[in-house]
């Protein structure tokens, strides 16, 4: 596993907005695509977001599209997800993954977000 | 979006016996460029996942032999050989050849 880090997981009201962050190490971040996977608690995984190596192409699952956004700064090594108007069911772990169109070969430790009033 | 459907839910082991899990895919999984992109993943209990299997049936670099990969089309299956205290947690797999990627709903492997 090569080293990604999540950031910015925390307790968020309903309608709300919340930004996390993902720094790569140990691995060309700038020739890698990224995935944004998350698992509701004792639930299973749900992929939710793939940005292309150099961010020109961008895929999301339908039930985030026009919420979520996901962008990366090459320059900085890191993965960015913004989360808007969030929703009781976006409560997850949110993991940063290192994969490609076909595949996640790589994940961090997640980050916990909990959208709850 | 494709329905990878695995089974069983839970999976009871005696360690050195061998597993199997079954995925099976909506919509065959044979890519426009002719390969099957098949994934398996491992997730130990308080653990990130970790990928063992990618298309079908290529091994991970690390992973242990005794875990394997087969199938075509819709069809799928993952084996264990001779299950170790090790392997407990659960498992998914996830197609990579249609948008959205989606996986399966897990198996949960424990010792009998």
């Amino acid at each position: 596993q090569v080293p990604l880090v999540e950031s910015g997981g925390s307790v968020v009201q309903p309608g709300g907005s919340l930004g996390l962050s993902c720094a790569a190490s140990s691995f060309t971040f700038i020739t890698n695509d990224m995935h944004w996977v998350r698992q509701a608690p004792g639930k299973g995984l749900e992929w939710v977001a793939f940005i292309r190596y150099d961010g020109n192409n961008k895929y999301y699952t339908d039930s985030v599209k026009g919420r979520f956004t996901i962008s990366r700064d090459n320059s900085k090594n890191t993965l960015h997800l913004q989360m808007n108007s969030l929703r009781p069911d976006d409560t997850a772990v949110y993991y940063c993954a290192k994969g490609s169109t076909t595949t996640i070969d790589s994940w961090g430790q997640g980050t916990l977000v909990t959208v709850s009033s | 979006d494709v329905v990878m459907t695995q089974s069983p839910l839970s999976l009871p082991v005696t360690l050195g016996q061998p597993a199997s899990i079954s995925c099976r895919s909506s919509q065959s999984l044979v890519s426009s460029d002719g390969n099957t992109y098949l994934n398996w993943f491992q997730q130990r209990p308080g653990q990130s996942p970790r990928r063992l299997i990618y298309k079908v049936s290529s091994r991970d670099s690390g992973v242990p032999d005794r875990f394997s990969g087969s199938g075509s089309g819709t069809d799928f299956t993952l084996k264990i050989s001779r299950v170790e205290a090790e392997d407990v947690g659960v498992y998914y797999c996830m197609q990579g050849t249609h948008w959205p990627l989606t996986f399966g709903g897990g198996t949960k492997v424990e010792i009998k």
